[in-house]
């Protein structure tokens, strides 16, 4: 159980364009969700918790009106990167948990983005 | 803030040895869990272990909470164990608990 499924898995996109991000809990409502970005080798970097029914909660330096989150669900998360730039290429994954609490986190399989 | 900090930063090991990596922890740990990032960029969960002792076949984990650390035992180590090993702990932020990563151990099996 507690599979979180997040597409697509790769895409490229032309500078200026916005690309949308999605992220499942497919058997579990998921009441908070995480969003993160990592360079290469280095490790993942919050962005952002997403709580449903709420605004995102953005981590200090992190652009709200680049990186648009939605949590309109039980099951499913947003993150979409608006007017793409190439320095917005990187790895992009989501987690989710069953709670706001003290649980396991468990990841989708993260997105590679490359804005050409 | 909260400080997680992992050691061995980078470990090469032949088919078969063990292994132990370590996560230290800034203040009193009520949640920690550590997870195997594979060469593809997936992220599995390997064990959520605020204290004492788990164990999932050949790995292994143990938290003493008081002297705020952790460690994660591989025992007789593969190829398909190479990858990136983060340990996590997380802070109470408006009623949430919000991950902090540590920066992870690369670690390499060859055959």
């Amino acid at each position: 159980g507690a599979v979180v499924s997040q597409h697509p898995s790769r895409v490229i996109c032309k500078s200026g364009t916005s690309v949308k991000i999605e992220c499942r809990s497919l058997d579990f409502q998921a009441t908070t969700m995480f969003w993160y970005r990592q360079f290469p080798k280095q490790s993942l970097m919050l962005m952002a918790t997403s709580n449903e029914g709420s605004k995102a909660t953005y981590e200090q330096g992190v652009e709200k009106d680049k990186f648009l989150i939605n949590h309109a669900s039980l099951t499913l998360s947003t993150l979409t990167v608006t007017s793409a730039h190439p320095e917005d290429s990187s790895f992009y994954i989501c987690s989710a948990r069953r709670d706001s609490g003290n649980s396991p986190l468990h990841f989708g399989n993260g997105t590679r983005l490359t804005v050409t | 803030g909260i400080q997680v900090e992992q050691s061995p930063p980078d470990l090469i090991l032949q088919e078969g040895a063990n292994s132990t990596l370590r996560c230290n922890f800034s203040d009193s740990v009520n949640n920690l869990q550590w997870f195997h990032q594979n060469p593809w960029g997936q992220l599995i969960n390997l064990f959520y272990i605020p204290s004492g002792t788990k164990q999932n076949g050949r790995l292994s984990a143990t938290t003493v909470a008081t002297e705020r650390y952790s460690l994660l035992y591989i025992s007789s180590s593969q190829t398909t164990d190479s990858g990136v090993y983060f340990c996590a702990r997380f802070r109470t932020s408006g009623g949430s608990y919000i991950p902090t990563f540590g920066r992870g151990t690369s670690l390499i099996v060859h055959p």
